[in-house]
């Protein structure tokens, strides 16, 4: 069974550029998350999708935006690239929908961004 | 705000010896994962741990947690050095709220 792919695996760009990140789920999966991991602030929560609707989004600006196709893939987007966009940017998905049954997020190699 | 807590942040450990990673939580949670991650990699699921008293081995590996204490531990015993990488631990609360937060992680550096 194939893992969570994330595409492209590096990134660089310019400040001021936009970027966009893609996720695509274990087959079967439904539940795409996204988090950011950076050395400072370690890993945090961007949002989350299920079924194309996005159930959560974490303290993040609003140039960080995403969406969730009906093939469960998902695709994240930052616009006005800032220096401090630098990271690793991590997509995971998980087969249950938060119904309080085991839920284990299985995580994609990662896309690193690097913002210059 | 959910916190998650871990300590120590780095861990020198020297082979064949016992050590424990502590994660501290601020509210209300059964369920509490840990994760590894070696250098420029993603995150490698190690336990799913489901209720308080939960306890999971796998090699040399045993992961505890208590709710009530809202304390997990991750327990090395006889340390090698393929354990060396960091340790996550990540807990989603009992609100239910479609997110994990997680600790800043443990690194691990096993010497001989």
């Amino acid at each position: 069974k194939a893992g969570v792919t994330q595409t492209p695996r590096y990134l660089i760009k310019t400040r001021g550029q936009q970027v966009t990140l893609s996720c695509s789920p274990i087959s079967g999966h439904r539940s795409v998350s996204w988090y950011q991991q950076t050395p400072g602030q370690g890993l945090q929560f961007l949002f989350e999708y299920f079924s194309e609707t996005q159930r959560n989004k974490g303290n993040f600006p609003g140039r960080f935006s995403g969406r969730q196709f009906s093939n469960s893939r998902s695709e994240m987007n930052v616009s006005t690239l800032e220096l401090g966009d630098s990271a690793l940017y991590l997509c995971a998905s998980s087969f249950t929908a938060w119904d309080r049954l085991a839920y284990e997020q299985y995580f994609g190699p990662g896309t690193r961004l690097t913002v210059t | 705000e959910l916190k998650v807590e871990q300590n120590p942040l780095f861990l020198s450990m020297q082979e064949g010896k016992n050590y424990t990673i502590y994660c501290n939580y601020s509210t209300t949670s059964d369920r509490l994962y840990w994760y590894r991650q070696d250098p420029g990699k993603s995150l490698e699921s190690l336990f799913v741990l489901l209720s308080n008293g939960a306890v999971k081995q796998e090699g040399r590996l045993m992961a505890s947690l208590d709710t009530k204490a809202r304390l997990s531990t991750l327990h090395i015993t006889a340390a090698v050095h393929d354990l060396s990488a960091t340790y996550f631990c990540a807990v989603d609360p009992i609100s239910n709220d479609y997110k994990l937060s997680f600790g800043a992680g443990t690194t691990v550096t096993v010497r001989a």
